[in-house]
């Protein structure tokens, strides 16, 4: 099955700065490949996601890169603020069908003010 | 539209006592899954459901636990004879019916957390 790793576990940026959060995945067959935002004591949400066909994605102040050879995705975010303190979960999964997220293990990312 | 439903938000079980968790799903959607969050931990697959059945039960413990999805009602997540190894956040996901090659972008509820004493 598909297996996701995630680096780094915890992240604190001074705010203003980039945050950059790095995931692999071994399941070549995956094509899409999600990022969640999970704050204190709420379920994940989806803040942006990228397939297979595509090498990078960006909205606003957060972008995704995708090297479908490497096996590895990143997530970028710009210009950071105290509300993007939170943790983030990279995850992978086949589209043929509703099939299951494969999830990373997570990064807190803490803003430094 | 109502976002994807759980409840409840906060359980508390003595060990060996049976927990339910319950899951309403996004309005039109016919596809559910369960993840279970450890403290400090990411989101661990367990089972994904739709409509009276069971898809992928790959992540559920042997023993225990047992997961449903009738025709009407909510999805629900049965643990019995809990133990305190059980403690965790459990997470419900819905997604609608997908082509293939569709994302099928997963909505997740708020979470249940159940604690075993």
């Amino acid at each position: 099955g598909e297996n996701v790793e995630q680096h780094p576990s915890t992240l604190s940026v001074q705010e203003g700065d980039s945050a950059v959060i790095k995931c692999t995945y071994s399941d070549s067959a995956s094509n899409y490949f999600p990022w969640y935002k999970q704050e204190l004591g709420k379920g994940p949400q989806l803040i942006i996601d990228i397939r297979s066909n595509v090498g990078e994605k960006k909205d606003q102040r957060i972008a995704v890169t995708l090297n479908k050879t490497a096996k590895h995705f990143s997530l970028h975010i710009t210009e950071t603020q105290p509300e993007d303190s939170a943790v983030y979960f990279c995850a992978a999964r086949r589209t043929f069908g509703n099939e299951k997220l494969t999830f990373g293990t997570g990064t807190r990312l803490t803003i430094i003010p | 539209n109502a976002g994807v439903m759980q409840n409840p938000r906060h359980l508390v079980r003595r060990r060996g006592q049976e927990a339910r968790l319950r899951c309403s799903p996004m309005k039109g959607h016919s596809h559910v899954y369960w993840y279970r969050q450890l403290p400090e931990e990411g989101l661990k697959f367990m089972v994904y459901l739709q409509k009276e059945n069971i898809i992928d039960e790959s992540g559920m413990p042997k023993e225990r636990f047992s997961a449903e999805f009738p025709k009407e009602g909510p999805s629900i997540l049965r643990i019995q004879q809990v133990v305190r190894g059980d403690s965790a956040a459990y997470f419900c996901a819905s997604s609608p019916p997908g082509l293939a090659g569709d994302s099928g972008e997963l909505f997740f509820g708020e979470g249940s957390r159940l604690t075993v004493l």
